[in-house]
């Protein structure tokens, strides 16, 4: 599988304020995912990062909160603007891979705590 | 638009007993596969098992193995020999089967496994 890394790991931020969370894989993929896990909760996707082209949200995510880059096949971005502290959470990004191309990989996540 | 349901909030076993997570779905797709990952405090999240709905075998890793209903929409976990590293979140995950690539993963709420020693 391929090898994602996240940055920052952890950051603690002021409300208010924005943060660029970093998603690095070792290979180009094709398709690659942002999630939310809210504390104690499970994962929400936020959107697919489309290579070339503005990224897909899902219902209750929108771009000027959550804007998304994605300019080549082993980078994206996600940003999270105007910080509340109900935006405290950890945010995973995933790659699709495997042999057939239909298994999800994650990385490490980032936990924002914001204040 | 597709639900994962877990019922089992937490669950706790001796070592090396065997333990069931149960998951049930709903989904008017037809095809799409199923995942189980696995979340330990480490929280980075790791594939356990994957189903291919059009595959009547149950899928198996391992320790790890499967039991898919696919008329009940229902997709357990059977962990054998449990052991201490065990100790995790686990997460059932749907992924519709897309034409243009994979689609993202609508994940269930959760079982928190304990293994005792």
């Amino acid at each position: 599988s391929a090898v994602i890394s996240q940055k920052p790991s952890r950051d603690i931020c002021q409300r208010g304020t924005s943060l660029t969370i970093q998603c690095q894989v070792d290979s180009q993929v094709t398709m690659m995912f942002w999630y939310r896990q809210q504390p104690g909760q499970s994962l929400t996707l936020i959107a697919t990062a489309n290579q070339g082209s503005e990224a897909t949200y899902e219902s209750g995510f929108v771009i000027d909160k959550f804007p998304i880059s994605r300019p080549n096949l082993t980078f994206s971005t996600l940003t999270v603007s105007n910080m509340s502290p109900e935006d405290s959470s950890i945010y995973l990004c995933s790659v699709v891979g495997g042999p057939s191309h239909n298994e999800q990989f994650f990385g490490p996540g980032t936990r924002l705590t914001v204040l | 638009a597709q639900t994962v349901t877990q019922s089992q909030p937490e669950m706790s076993v001796q070592e090396a007993e065997t333990v069931t997570l149960s998951c049930t779905y709903d989904t008017s797709e037809n095809n799409y596969y199923l995942f189980w990952y696995k979340q330990p405090p480490s929280r980075q999240m790791i594939l356990v098992i994957r189903q291919e709905a059009y595959k009547q075998q149950n899928a198996t890793e391992n320790r790890f193995s499967v039991n898919f209903q696919k008329a009940a929409k229902s997709f357990s976990l059977k962990i054998s020999d449990s052991q201490l590293g065990d100790t995790a979140m686990y997460f059932c995950a749907f992924m519709k089967r897309s034409g243009g690539g994979a689609d993202g993963l609508t994940f269930g709420k959760g079982t928190h496994l304990i293994i005792q020693p």
